[in-house]
């Protein structure tokens, strides 16, 4: 079957604009992760949804920063005034349930110029 | 809090060698799994092998192996017989009740 998906691949934007990423997992994975990873570096944990809910949004790095998910499918990312340090990449997860083997998205490249 | 650590930002290996990777994690859990998942360049992340923490035996996959010691929250990645397309950043991750986390980690650099 198809795996996640995300789109756009890449993103290049202006400091300041807003940006929307988005994540279709896989179909019947109830559990969906955000992941920010600048250059050569490691995964940087931003939110999971179990469901619908986001139990925990500590990792949202500021109030820029926000998701959603709907319908246990697709996932959106979005963020709000973008600065050039937002720059990285973001991917995505999914899993059947929260604590399994995660499947993982291409990523999405966004450049804030 | 659950922790992973990575203490081998690089390593190289000569091809057709063997190397190691070493991966040490901290949880209060009982029941949890250990993942190792290749990076290569091409960014997409790729699972390499998993161990269930309630088995004894070492998990096994083609090539690449684990040394799990439960009590020293030990979980390192073995590679025998390593390929070029083995370069790749490895990170080892762990879970339980809750998501992943992973480690900083490991750039395998493959030399000809």
């Amino acid at each position: 079957g198809a795996g996640v998906s995300q789109s756009p691949s890449n993103k290049v934007t202006e400091k300041g604009k807003d940006v929307e990423l988005r994540c279709d997992p896989i179909s019947g994975h109830t559990a969906l992760y955000w992941y920010r990873q600048r250059l050569g570096q490691g995964l940087e944990f931003l939110i999971y949804f179990q469901g619908n809910s986001a139990p925990d949004k500590s990792g949202l790095p500021s109030d820029r920063f926000s998701a959603e998910r709907t319908g246990e499918s697709v996932s959106t990312l979005t963020i709000q005034r973008t600065q050039q340090e937002d720059s990285a990449v973001y991917l995505c997860a999914s899993s059947l349930a929260v604590g399994g083997e995660q499947f993982f998205g291409p990523g999405t490249r966004l450049t804030v110029l | 809090a659950q922790t992973v650590t990575q203490s081998q930002p690089e390593m190289s290996v000569q091809e057709a060698e063997t190397v190691t990777l070493s991966c040490t994690y901290d949880t209060s859990e009982s029941d949890y799994y250990l993942f190792w998942y290749k990076q290569p360049p091409s960014r997409q992340m790729i699972l390499v092998i998993r161990q269930e923490a309630y088995k004894q035996q070492n998990a096994t996959e083609n090539r690449f192996s684990v040394n799990f010691q439960k009590a020293a929250k030990s979980f390192s990645l073995k590679i025998s017989d390593s390929q070029l397309g083995d370069a790749a950043m490895y990170f080892c991750s762990h879970s339980g009740n809750t998501p992943l986390v992973f480690g900083k980690g490991t750039r395998l650099s493959v030399i000809a």
